[in-house]
């Protein structure tokens, strides 16, 4: 079945500095791809998603680019602030019937100050 | 506007006990969506309904979960004879399905503990 491959963590930068999470999937056909994040005390959010290959999702100076031919969906942000500390969650869906979101197992970002 | 809520925020039980936890979509969301999150996992999917019916309910780990959506709206999954491995947060997600990505918005979870 389908699957989801995420970096494992947790992940400890210090403000300003480049984020990277990896992600990789498998799935039997073109799945929608998604970034989900999960604050402190709140529920799950969509951060960024791509719907077909070369697609580049991005939203709050996060990017993640849809790769088809790695099978990717790396999440990048250029300059992390003390605000991004959350666990973050790639997942896929696929485009038929239930469209039922499968989750990687998520990484636990930390930025200090 | 109102998103996803859920109650209880908090449930425990002893083992072999029954629990209902309840799902409040936001309005005019046709489908519903429940996961289970393991501590330290991502969510795994449950079940999902489209209106009233379950439409996909592959997720369900055994006959003692089951789920209803009488109306369309409010959805309840139950747990018949609970056991300590149903420990975990459950999620309850809604969306409208009228685009092509199907984003789907979750609630704050229910957090199940079963002594």
């Amino acid at each position: 079945g389908d699957s989801v491959t995420q970096m494992e963590g947790p992940v400890t930068l210090s403000e300003e500095a480049f984020l990277t999470i990896n992600c990789t999937y498998t799935a039997t056909g073109y799945p929608s791809l998604f970034w989900y994040v999960q604050y402190p005390g709140e529920g799950l959010q969509l951060l960024l998603k791509a719907t077909k290959a070369d697609d580049k999702g991005s939203n709050k100076g996060f990017e993640a680019t849809y790769r088809k031919e790695t099978t990717s969906f790396h999440l990048e942000k250029g300059s992390v602030q003390v605000s991004d500390s959350a666990v973050y969650f790639c997942a896929l869906s696929d485009r038929q019937g239930a469209q039922k979101l499968v989750f990687g197992q998520g990484t636990r970002l930390t930025i200090n100050p | 506007g109102a998103g996803v809520s859920q109650t209880p925020s908090n449930k425990v039980t002893e083992k072999g006990k029954y629990v209902e936890l309840r799902c409040d979509p936001i309005s005019g969301h046709t489908a519903l969506y429940w996961y289970r999150q393991s501590l330290g996992q991502g969510p795994e999917f449950l079940i999902y309904f489209q209106g009233t019916g379950a439409a996909d309910d592959s997720g369900l780990p055994n006959d003692r979960f089951f789920a209803v959506r009488p109306e369309g709206s409010v959805s309840t999954l139950k747990i018949q004879r609970t056991e300590r491995g149903d420990s975990a947060v459950y999620l309850c997600a809604s969306s409208r399905r009228d685009t092509s990505y199907n984003e789907q918005f979750f609630g704050p979870g229910t957090r199940l503990t079963v002594l």
